[in-house]
C-alpha cells in the first residue's frame, strides 16, 4: 500500500497569512494526488485533483503543486472560511489512501 | 445538483450486521463508480470499498475484505454496503462518494455520512 504523510499535523495561522501543507508519498505517484477540505461535522470536499487542477468554485487562493513523491497545498491568503482540516489522497493505485490530515486553526 | 444521502447506520453489537444505503440524485448514476469511505471518531479518512459503474467489479480494503459486500442497484440509483461480523474498530461515520472510474479514483462528491457504532 502507498503511505501518505502530511505535515504539519496542525498549524495556527491568522487571516491573511500564507499557509503551506506538504504531503509525501511512500513511492512515486506521478501527479495522482488530490486535496480535500473538511469542516467540523461536514463531509470532505474535493479542492484540487491531479496535483494542481483546481475544482470549479474553489477560490484561486488555493493552489497545488508537485509530482512524484512530494506535493504541496498552498493557501495564499487565509480566509475565515478556510479554517478546516485538509487531507491529501493518492489516486495512483488501490487501496486509495489518505494522509492523516492537517488541521488549520485560528491563531 | 448532485446529492448523495446515506442511511442505515446505528448501534450494533460486535459480531452483528448492518446494511448501509446511499441514494443518489442529480447525475447519471450508472455512469459513475461509487465508493464507501469511513472516518472513525476524531480520526482521518479510510477508503473501504468501491464498485464500478455497472457493478461488475468490486474492490475492498484489507481491513474489511471477507466481511463487507458492496453492491448497487442502478435502476433504483442506490448504493449499498452489507457489513457482517462487525468489530469495535468498524465504528465510524460512513460516507458514500462518487468517482468517475474505479481506476485512479478521485472522490468528487460525498454524502453527509451515516454513523455506525459497534458496541455491546
Amino acid at each position: 500500500d502507498i503511505q501518505m504523510a502530511q505535515s504539519p499535523s496542525s498549524l495556527s495561522a491568522s487571516v491573511g497569512d500564507r499557509v503551506t501543507i506538504t504531503c509525501q508519498a511512500s513511492q512515486s505517484i506521478s501527479n495522482y494526488l488530490n486535496w480535500y477540505q473538511q469542516k467540523p461535522g461536514k463531509a470532505p470536499k474535493l479542492l484540487i485533483s491531479a496535483a494542481s487542477s483546481l475544482q470549479s468554485g474553489v477560490p484561486s487562493t488555493f493552489s497545488g503543486r508537485g509530482s512524484g513523491t512530494d506535493f504541496t497545498l498552498t493557501i495564499s491568503s487565509l480566509q475565515p472560511e478556510d479554517f478546516a482540516t485538509y487531507y491529501c489522497q493518492q489516486s495512483y493505485s488501490a487501496p486509495w489512501t489518505f494522509g492523516q490530515g492537517t488541521k488549520v486553526e485560528i491563531k | 445538483e448532485v446529492q448523495l444521502v446515506e442511511s442505515g447506520g446505528g448501534l450494533v453489537q460486535p459480531g452483528g450486521s448492518l446494511r448501509l444505503s446511499c441514494a443518489a440524485s442529480g447525475f447519471t448514476f450508472d455512469s459513475y463508480a461509487m465508493s464507501w469511505v469511513r472516518q472513525a471518531p476524531g480520526k482521518g479518512l479510510e477508503w473501504v470499498s468501491a464498485i464500478s459503474s455497472g457493478g461488475s467489479s468490486t474492490y475492498y480494503a484489507d481491513s474489511v475484505k471477507g466481511r463487507f459486500t458492496i453492491s448497487r442497484d442502478n435502476s433504483k440509483r442506490t448504493l449499498h454496503l452489507q457489513m457482517n461480523s462487525l468489530r469495535a474498530e468498524d465504528t465510524a461515520i460512513y460516507y458514500c462518494a462518487r468517482s468517475t472510474t474505479v481506476v485512479n479514483t478521485i472522490f468528487d462528491y460525498w454524502g453527509q455520512g451515516t454513523l455506525v457504532t459497534v458496541s455491546s
